[in-house]
């Protein structure tokens, strides 16, 4: 069964950068998919973007573009999300999960999200 | 981009009873490419249900995932105390983006 490490917590100032790793265990790192949701205090889920290293494939949800990026440190089986310029309203709890995929026309799109992290509160205030 | 609408927002139920969660999508999902996950407190989300019926490993055969198109269900035949959190609905079937429905709390009543 895959496992899902995160790093801790973080606290940010406005304006700054914050980057949580996620390290997957149990399988095959050429195998895995990683995608990063986050959770605001008390709101629902809400999906950042991903990667299928295998393939070279990143996919970011359009709130996020040009403000994420989700990378994989080679042969580490760690990925990385990093967010930029955050604001207060980016206060949240970050998840990494192992992700299935599928290809289809070409393309390859996101499933399920198999195996979750145990999340990453990252804190913004001034 | 699917909308997901979940209802009710709380369900109060009993333990022993049975409890019946809807999400409703802005469109026909793909392939009926919907998920099911149950988040606890303080706790990341679990994979419950993926194909709109498929149960994850491990997970009990009182929890069954039905429907089609539109309109989703999850079905909890007979409520455990540990079945007492939050549902979320996730469509695949036109991704990026994934999209989650807003959730349904379930508490005891």
């Amino acid at each position: 069964q895959v496992q899902v490490v995160q790093s801790g917590a973080e606290v940010k100032k406005p304006g700054s950068s914050v980057k949580v790793s996620c390290k997957a265990s149990g399988g095959t790192f050429s195998s895995y998919a990683f995608t990063w949701v986050r959770q605001a205090p008390g709101q629902g889920l809400e999906w950042m973007g991903g990667i299928i290293p295998r393939f070279a494939t990143t996919n970011y949800a359009q709130k996020f573009q040009g403000r994420v990026t989700i990378t994989t440190g080679e042969y580490t089986g760690t990925a990385y999300m990093e967010l930029r310029s955050l604001r207060s309203e980016d206060t949240a709890v970050y998840y990494c999960a192992s992700a299935t995929y599928y290809y289809a026309s070409g393309s390859y799109y996101w499933a399920h999200f198999d195996y979750w992290g145990q999340g990453t509160l990252v804190t913004v205030s001034s | 981009e699917i909308v997901l609408t979940q209802s009710p927002g709380t369900l109060s139920l009993s333990p022993g009873d049975r409890a019946t969660l809807s999400c409703r999508a802005s469109q026909s999902v793909p392939y009926n490419y919907l998920a099911w996950y149950q988040q606890k407190p303080g706790q990341a989300p679990r994979l419950l249900i993926s194909g709109t019926s498929n149960r994850a490993a491990g997970i009990p055969d009182r929890f069954r995932g039905g429907g089609s198109g539109t309109d989703f269900t999850l079905t909890i035949s007979r409520l455990e105390p540990e079945d007492f959190a939050v549902y979320y609905c996730q469509q695949y079937g036109t991704s990026p983006p994934v999209t989650f429905g807003g959730g349904t709390k379930v508490e005891i009543k």
